[in-house]
């Protein structure tokens, strides 16, 4: 199966603190890519990160980090010093190389709906 | 540079009328998606273009579900007879390249046309 669980529907923080919004993803292929979007209230899809599954370095990007983890098959995505601007929605999103089936899409998880309050 | 853009940003139609979603991907970008986004189903895939040609049609829903391209670029998505269950947003992304070309292959979404069926 290949399948994207975002098991956290909401989450709820105070400006400042920091969040860390959980991805697990199953997949039967050992090459895969993973992806990270964030949908403001405005609707458009923004996207943050990709990673391949041969690339285990975790990333970080000023307040943004991600950690892959094969092992555990995750890729959780931390905000450190949250802000009001943060809150989105957030997608993890799973895709297959060229050379399998259904190579096309992007499979997405169920988002995580982050509230950031002042 | 200019992002995808998607007309109209909303639509509402009346059950049984035909309705038609156009996308305008970033220039230079070979390949365009099409999802759907609905309080029941998530964001789900429907269409993978490369070029004018449909490659992966597979998440179509139904046959009153139909796409195409032209000129490498401008796409329409047109649903025929709608019913309520369409009501949805429906998103298209383009990427510089083919999945599999690497980062270029990495999906950059526009921000929706908005359907209702009453």
């Amino acid at each position: 199966a290949q399948k994207v669980t975002q098991a956290q529907t909401e989450i709820s923080v105070v400006e400042k603190e920091d969040v860390t919004l959980d991805c697990v993803y199953e997949t039967r292929d050992t090459t895969y890519y993973l992806f990270w979007y964030k949908q403001p209230p405005s609707g458009e899809l923004v996207f943050l990160i990709r990673r391949n599954s041969f690339d285990e370095q975790n990333e970080i990007s000023g307040r943004y980090s991600w950690n892959f983890q094969k092992s555990t098959s995750s890729f959780n995505f931390t905000i450190t010093a949250s802000q009001v601007v943060d809150s989105a929605v957030y997608f993890c999103a799973l895709r297959h190389p060229a050379f399998s089936g259904g190579y096309n899409k992007l499979i997405f998880g169920a988002g995580t709906r982050l509230a950031v309050h002042p | 540079g200019a992002g995808v853009s998607q007309s109209p940003s909303n639509k509402v139609t009346e059950k049984g009328k035909d309705v038609e979603l156009r996308c305008d991907p970033i220039s230079g970008h070979t390949a365009l998606y099409w999802y759907r986004q609905s309080l029941g189903q998530g964001l789900e895939f429907l269409i993978y273009f490369q070029g004018n040609s449909a490659p992966d049609k597979s998440g179509l829903p139904s046959d009153r579900f139909s796409a195409e391209r032209t000129g490498g670029s401008v796409s329409t998505l047109t649903i025929q007879r709608t019913q309520q269950e369409d009501s949805a947003v429906y998103l298209c992304a383009s990427s510089l390249s083919p999945p599999g070309a690497g980062v270029e292959d990495t999906q950059y979404f526009g921000p929706g046309t908005r359907l209702t069926v009453l």
